[in-house]
């Protein structure tokens, strides 16, 4: 069983829906949880990241995590054509360990 | 606030060859870490270095090697490519400091093609 769980299938919606996005895991040493957002031949540029189970919310974007269910999620609300990118979930153990592991990540296109 | 830097942007080299890879952290941070994207998948981690030495390593092999220089910056080596190693490589710097906080930030990688 790989540690992070993304599955990597392409995800087309029109501008203005819902996007949701999904990672399981397997490592319950993970506390830190992330999502990258990449563009095309272009590094991960973080996104959100959030510190054990909750909540986060920052305009568009809200992450959820379920220790509990080892379930991380990111929610894109009123998407936009310029959100069309690949997303990457990643989590870390506790500081000093901060290796990250990656989700295959999801292949957004937002259709205007 | 210069982000992470890297270079070369694109390199090609053939089986067998080495290939070294550069890293400048971003200003502030004292941690890199290095990983390999393969085309359509997640980056795997390769290692880390802090305070010049390798603190952590993930499953690759030996030919596999890095160095981190007193002002953080670092490089990636790798021996005897294979056709495999075709990916693209990225560095990631951060602070080592406890807290909440345990963030990496990326640069825009180097590609490498191996033929």
């Amino acid at each position: 069983q790989k540690e992070v769980e993304q599955d990597p299938g392409p995800l087309s919606v029109p501008e203005g829906a819902i996007v949701s996005l999904n990672c399981t895991y397997s490592n319950s040493a993970f506390q830190y949880f992330m999502w990258y957002r990449q563009y095309s031949r272009k590094g991960p540029e973080l996104l959100m990241y959030t510190y054990s189970s909750g909540n986060k919310e920052d305009g568009r974007f809200t992450a959820q995590v379920d220790k509990s269910s080892k379930y991380i999620s990111l929610f894109i609300r009123d998407s936009q054509p310029s959100d069309s990118a690949t997303y990457l979930c990643a989590m870390s153990a506790a500081w000093g360990n901060n290796r990250l592991a990656f989700g295959k990540g999801n292949q957004v296109v937002v259709i205007p | 606030d210069a982000g992470v830097t890297q270079s070369p942007t694109h390199l090609i080299k053939t089986r067998g060859q080495q290939v070294t890879l550069r890293c400048s952290p971003k200003s502030g941070h004292d941690t890199v870490s290095w990983y390999q994207q393969a085309l359509g998948q997640g980056p795997q981690f390769i290692f880390q270095y802090y305070e010049e030495e390798e603190r952590q390593r993930g499953n690759f092999p030996d030919r596999f090697s890095g160095h981190q220089f007193p002002n953080y910056s670092s490089e990636l080596n790798v021996n005897a490519l294979l056709l495999g190693d075709s990916a693209l490589y990225l560095c990631a710097s951060s602070l080592d400091q406890r807290g909440d906080s345990n963030e990496q930030f990326f640069g825009p990688g180097t590609r490498l093609t191996v033929l």
